[in-house]
């Protein structure tokens, strides 16, 4: 198993400015994603963190306004950069360890509120 | 590219009904299949998953589910429900070829009147 820590777990933040999230991981694993889950609504994908080099996005989302780091096996950062209202939510990081043949695990999120 | 169809989007059940939430994927080659349950005000967590082998996987908290090749699905049953299975209930399906991601139904809202 793993457990996946984030920070901040809430913040509200005014328009125009930027966020990072931080998603720590207690032991190494294979992939690392981002989720959004907007209010009521289910799980969209945003990325997957890639080691070392470029996130992988999904459609719809693009890198200048998600920027994702992730530096080693167990730690990966979110921005959501010049936010707008419509950028509250819960994002929520998501790790699939070692072996674990693709079980995924999810950290608490952290709640946007953008005013 | 993977797609899941969750049929319900709130289910109201009075405790000890039996339970049954559809879920549908959409992808040709081999999946994996998930059913995660988010209890209100907590993350995601895992209460069954179906890689290979018996199609029909028993989960926590006596959650079962079975996998149809045929009907590309994978139902969530419950024989007899209680109030604390009042949550918010997400099917998934991995490809083991799109490098893990995992892709989510849009969610069913389970309602559990004591």
């Amino acid at each position: 198993s793993a457990v996946i820590s984030q920070k901040p777990s809430r913040d509200i933040c005014q328009r125009g400015t930027s966020l990072t999230i931080q998603c720590q991981v207690d032991s190494q694993v294979t992939m690392m994603f981002w989720y959004r889950q907007q209010p009521g609504q289910s799980l969209t994908l945003i990325a997957t963190a890639n080691q070392g080099s470029e996130a992988t996005y999904e459609s719809g989302f693009v890198i200048d306004k998600f920027p994702i780091s992730r530096p080693n096996l167990t730690f990966s950062t979110l921005t959501v950069s010049n936010m707008s209202p419509e950028d509250s939510s819960i994002y929520l990081c998501s790790a699939v360890p070692r072996g674990s043949n693709t079980e995924a695990f999810f950290g608490q999120g952290t709640r946007l509120t953008v005013v | 590219a993977q797609s899941v169809s969750q049929h319900n989007h709130h289910v109201i059940l009075s405790e000890a009904a039996s339970l049954e939430l559809g879920c549908n994927y959409s992808y040709g080659g081999t999946v994996n299949l998930f059913w995660y349950v988010q209890y209100p005000g907590q993350h995601l967590q895992l209460l069954l998953k179906y890689f290979s082998g018996d199609p029909l996987v028993k989960g926590i908290k006596g959650f079962e589910a079975e996998f149809i090749k045929s009907k590309f699905s994978f139902n969530l049953r419950k024989p007899s429900v209680q109030w604390s299975d009042t949550a918010e209930y997400f099917c998934a399906v991995n490809a083991p070829s799109s490098a893990s991601k995992i892709i989510f139904g849009s969610g069913t809202r389970l309602s559990i009147r004591p």
